[in-house]
């Protein structure tokens, strides 16, 4: 089945900064990479996804790239804001199911 | 429009009994998926259905868990003989699927369950 592997597991940034998170998966059937965010006591909520036949997508202040060959993708965050602290989840689904086979989460946080 | 709902929020019980937990899928969303959250980790995938088909199990960890979908809404996870290690949260998330591509899942909140 498909491993997903995030890193860092932790990452602070200054306020303004921009943040990476960087996911690996294993499976090379897999289609759809969607990113999560989870906010204390809450359900993981999606802030950006991609699909394999792209390598690039951008919404605002939030981009995810995607390298098939070498099996990864990233979440990029640029001028961070307090309220992006959270913890991130990387996805991957192969598609003929939609399951998602998901990474262990980066904890963000944002410094004022 | 309503979201996932689930229910309760919280359940603490004691080891060896029984517990169900509610999953209210958003209206149209013909898939539904069970995952379990423990601390400090990522999600597990339980169990998904899919419209009429048969559920995909292949995440339940043991027979001890078991999970029904009424009505093509509403589902129900139950836990038998509750143990120490169940104590996690567990998400219900539901989605429309079509044609086998994967679509946007939306998460429930959540219901916190303690295995005392």
């Amino acid at each position: 089945g498909e491993n997903v592997e995030q890193h860092p597991s932790t990452l602070s940034v200054q306020e303004g900064d921009s943040a990476v998170i960087k996911c690996t998966y294993s499976d090379s059937a897999s289609n759809y990479f969607p990113w999560y965010k989870q906010e204390l006591g809450k359900g993981p909520q999606l802030i950006i996804d991609i699909r394999s036949n792209v390598g690039e997508k951008k919404d605002q202040r939030i981009a995810v790239t995607l390298n098939k060959t070498a099996k990864h993708f990233s979440l990029h965050i640029t001028e961070t804001q307090p309220e992006d602290s959270a913890v991130y989840f990387c996805a991957a689904s192969p598609g003929g199911n939609n399951r998602l086979a998901f990474g262990k989460g980066n904890q963000v946080v944002v410094i004022p | 429009g309503a979201g996932v709902s689930q229910s309760p929020s919280n359940k603490v019980t004691e080891k060896g009994k029984d517990v169900e937990l509610r999953c209210d899928p958003i209206s149209g969303h013909t898939a539904l998926y069970w995952y379990r959250q423990s601390l400090g980790q990522g999600l597990e995938f339980l169990i998904y259905f899919q419209g009429n088909s048969a559920p995909d199990k292949s995440g339940l960890p043991s027979d001890r868990f078991s999970a029904e979908r009424t009505g093509g809404s509403v589902s129900t996870l139950t836990i038998q003989r509750t143990q120490q290690e169940d104590s996690a949260v567990y998400l219900c998330a539901s989605s429309l699927v079509a044609s086998g591509r994967a679509h946007e899942q939306f998460f429930g909140p959540g219901t916190r369950l303690t295995v005392l």
